[in-house]
Formats: C-alpha cells, sequence, structure tokens
C-alpha cells in the first residue's frame, strides 16, 4: 500500500520567517494530496490541497507545490505567525481497491512560532 | 451548519465490555470512515464506506466492525475492547471516493483500562 514521509517532526521558527514540511510518497498512481491542520486538542482540518495535474497551488501565506516525478510534496507557509503554531499532516489518496481509496497520512511535523 | 457528529467525545470503559461510537453526518456524503490517532503514528485507516451496505477495512481493522444502514451514519463498533485500543478515535466524511476536503467529527478520546 501507500506509504507517506513526512520530514521534520519537529520544526521551530520565528515570526515572520518561513516554514517548509515535506512529504515524499510510494504509489505513482496517488492523485490526490492535502495538507491537514491539528490544533492542540481539536480535529484535523484541511488547510489546502493539490491534484495530480497541478504543480504548485497557492493561497495567501500557504502553498504547496507537487513534483510527481520524484513523488514528494511540500507545504510553504510564508510569514509565519504564532497561531501557524499547530501539528501539519500531509496525505496522499490513491486506489486501494476495484473502486475504494485510501487517504494515507504521514506522521505529522509540530510547527512552533515564538514570537 | 455542516458537520460530522461523533459521540461520546470522552470514553472510558474497562476490557471486555462491548461499545459503539456514533458517527453522522448531515451533508450527504457517499464516502464515511474511520481514523485513529496515535503519538507518533499518526492518522491510521481503520474502515471506511462508499455507500450504503458497502464498508471495506482500511490500514487496522483488527477489532472493529462497522456498519452503515443509512447513508448519513457510520458507527464504529468494539465488540470485545483491548487496552490496545486506548486512542483518539476521528470519523471523516467526503463527498468523493478519493477523499477530497475530508471532512473530520470532533474525535472521541478512548480509554480501555
Amino acid at each position: 500500500g501507500e506509504n507517506v514521509e513526512q520530514h521534520p517532526s519537529t520544526l521551530s521558527v520565528q515570526e515572520g520567517d518561513s516554514a517548509v514540511i515535506k512529504c515524499t510518497y510510494s504509489d505513482s498512481a496517488s492523485n490526490y494530496f492535502p495538507w491537514y491542520k491539528q490544533e492542540l486538542g481539536k480535529r484535523p482540518q484541511l488547510i489546502i490541497d493539490i491534484r495530480s495535474n497541478v504543480g504548485e497551488k497557492k493561497d495567501q501565506r500557504i502553498a504547496v507545490t507537487l513534483n510527481k516525478t520524484a513523488k514528494h510534496f511540500s507545504l510553504h507557509i510564508t510569514e509565519t505567525q504564532p497561531e501557524d503554531s499547530a501539528v501539519y499532516f500531509c496525505a496522499a489518496s490513491g486506489l486501494v481497491s476495484n473502486s475504494g481509496y485510501a487517504l494515507n497520512f504521514g506522521k505529522g511535523t509540530s510547527l512552533l512560532v515564538t514570537p | 451548519e455542516a458537520q460530522v457528529t461523533q459521540n461520546p467525545r470522552y470514553l472510558i470503559t474497562v476490557t471486555g465490555k462491548k461499545l459503539t461510537v456514533t458517527c453522522s453526518q448531515n451533508m450527504n456524503h457517499e464516502y464515511m470512515s474511520w481514523y485513529r490517532q496515535d503519538p507518533g503514528l499518526g492518522l491510521r485507516q481503520i474502515y471506511y464506506s462508499m455507500n450504503v451496505e458497502v464498508t471495506d477495512k482500511g490500514d487496522v481493522p483488527e477489532g472493529y466492525k462497522v456498519s452503515r444502514k443509512e447513508k448519513r451514519n457510520f458507527p464504529l463498533i468494539l465488540e470485545s475492547p483491548s487496552p490496545n485500543q486506548t486512542s483518539l478515535y476521528f470519523c471523516a466524511s467526503s463527498f468523493r471516493r478519493n477523499n477530497e476536503k475530508l471532512f473530520f467529527g470532533s474525535g472521541t478520546q478512548l480509554s480501555v483500562l
């Protein structure tokens, strides 16, 4: 099945700096790559996603890039703020049966933005 | 308001006592799934359902059962809970089979003593 690796597991940046989280996946048939943000004690919430036919997508201070050839994708957060502090998960969605899909998650990156 | 509702939020039980965690969504989504979240392991899929009466195993199905008798409901059943099932559980739903825009419930923290 699909294996998603995420790095780093922890990341500490100063307010205003950029943060980059990287993920690799193993199944070349995976076609959808979301990023989720989970604040302490809360549910994961989708912050940005990208499909396999797109190389880059941006939404205000966050962007995701996808390199299908290398099978890796990255989350970029610019001008970080303390409220960006959370755990971020990447995921890859691929076919696991005749008609079923599975969303496989990375193990998460704990981002701390210090004032 | 679009939502996925899980109950209960917190549950403490003892080994072997059957329990059910309920999940309901009001978005008319066909696709629903259950995940467990453990420290250092991220989110792992337990079961998923593509429609009424259609369910399949995820990565960690052992010790769990599900049913999908109605489109909006997808309960998770632990017939004989064990301490290794102590975890944070999330129900989720999506309008597409490939899990686009997967929407999570608020979670159920289960402790099995």
